[in-house]
């Protein structure tokens, strides 16, 4: 099956700075690649996606890249702020008709802001 | 407000005793899961719904059950032959079986006594 592999599980970085965190997937058929941001004592949030077909999406200061070839993909937080401070998932999703249940999940990256 | 509930927030289990963790949704999705989350792992999948009246077993399903009698319900119980219950249980739900996008309720932590 797929494994997805999430790199750091911690990251701090100053306030104003970017942040970057990778995830790596092992099957070339994946072709749905979520994130999602986790706030202490709630429920992950879907935050940005990218399918296979396209390599970069933005959505304000955040963007993801996606490099098919070398099956990684990669979360980019510009100017962040305190309220970025969460633990963020990737995902990768390989079933061919689509569905929440092909999704598997990385271990998640601690992001911590430092005022 | 639309979302997902998830009751209760805090849940304690004693040794050999099955326990319920409720999860309702006004979104009117299709389908609902339910995820397992233990510290510093990933999310893992124990059953999801794609219709009512009919679930699948998820990777980790052994020593749970679910329901699936109404589109707005997916109650999950954690029986006495899971081990090691103690986690942090998410229900989540998709807007129809073949849409990726997930919305997650707020968490039941379950711990044992």
């Amino acid at each position: 099956g797929e494994n997805v592999e999430q790199h750091p599980s911690t990251l701090s970085v100053q306030e104003g700075d970017s942040a970057v965190i990778k995830c790596t997937y092992s099957d070339s058929a994946s072709n749905y690649f979520p994130w999602y941001k986790q706030e202490l004592g709630k429920g992950p949030q879907l935050i940005i996606d990218i399918r296979s077909n396209v390599g970069e999406k933005k959505d304000q200061r955040i963007a993801v890249t996606l490099n098919k070839t070398a099956k990684h993909f990669s979360l980019h937080i510009t100017e962040t702020q305190p309220e970025d401070s969460a633990v963020y998932f990737c995902a990768a999703s390989m079933t061919s008709g689509g569905g929440a249940d092909g999704l598997t999940f990385g271990k998640g990256t601690h992001l911590i802001i430092q005022p | 407000d639309g979302g997902i509930t998830q009751s209760p927030k805090y849940l304690f289990r004693k040794e050999g005793q099955n326990v319920t963790l409720s999860c309702e949704q006004n979104l009117n999705h299709d389908a609902m899961y339910w995820y397992r989350q233990d510290p510093g792992q990933g999310l893992r999948l124990i059953y999801y719904s794609q219709i009512v009246n009919d679930f699948q077993k998820g990777d980790i399903a052994e020593g749970y059950s679910v329901s699936r009698e109404k589109k707005e319900s997916f109650p999950l119980t954690v029986t006495s032959a899971q081990k090691n219950p103690t986690a942090f249980y998410l229900c989540a739900s998709s807007i129809w079986q073949h849409n990726e996008k997930l919305f997650f309720g707020s968490g039941t932590q379950l711990s044992v006594l």
